[in-house]
């Protein structure tokens, strides 16, 4: 089973600051099925970012995914009130099992 | 719209059972994989379940093997989570989440809470 870790837990930043979100995997992620979604307290996670770098259907081009491998990350150019949340990062392929990452909460500093 | 809606959930003691349901709208149910993913009061996300498009295939976290059963009827567009022996650590806000043909997630309902407690 693949292990993601994010970092860091806790990211303190003001609106119109750069967020830049680590995730690091145990061992590589096979093509890239590297996901991010979003949580707003009490709301089902949403897809923003899928295949690394993919914006999914709807997302801000604020977002942005890079990476391969084992070292993925997911940038918001500049943070809007309505991207304070908590993000996570998931590893999915052809056959399960799934992983995500323990999450990354950024916070109006 | 694309839509999922789980029900089913409550409080239930230690050893009870619960079956959950997700009900589809908007897709061709009968097309795609389905996930049910589950997160504890305060934690982080855990993918549970997954079944195949047809029902053919299906897997289970460690964490639920032998006490969970995922199944789907397509006739209804509806899919279960049949959850047995539950214990404590079961209490989580269960969500179910379609799978694309690129295998991600793409769509998730709005989530169904278990509560395990005596």
């Amino acid at each position: 089973e693949i292990v993601l870790t994010q970092s860091p837990g806790t990211l303190s930043l003001s609106p119109g600051e750069r967020a830049t979100l680590s995730c690091r995997a145990s061992q590589s992620v096979s093509s890239s099925y590297l996901a991010w979604f979003q949580q707003k307290p009490g709301q089902a996670p949403r897809l923003l970012i899928y295949g690394a770098s993919s914006r999914a259907t709807g997302i801000p081009d604020r977002f942005s995914g890079s990476g391969s491998g084992t070292d993925f990350s997911l940038t918001i150019s500049r943070l809007e009130p309505e991207d304070f949340a908590v993000y996570y990062c998931q590893q999915y392929g052809s056959s399960p099992p799934l992983t995500f990452g323990g999450g990354t909460k950024v916070e109006i500093k | 719209q694309v839509q999922l809606v789980e029900s089913g959930g409550g409080v239930v003691q230690p050893g009870g059972s619960l079956r959950l349901s997700c009900a589809a709208s908007g897709f061709t149910f009968s097309k795609f994989g389905m996930h049910w993913v589950r997160q504890a009061p305060g934690r982080g996300l855990e993918w549970v379940a997954f079944i195949w498009y047809d029902g053919s295939s299906k897997y289970y976290a460690d964490s639920v093997k032998g006490r969970c059963t995922i199944s789907r009827d397509n006739s209804q567009n509806t899919l279960y989570l049949q959850i047995n022996s539950l214990r404590p650590e079961d209490t989580a806000v269960y969500y179910c989440a379609s799978r694309t043909s690129n295998y991600y997630m793409a769509v998730w309902g709005t989530g169904t809470t278990v509560t395990v407690s005596s």
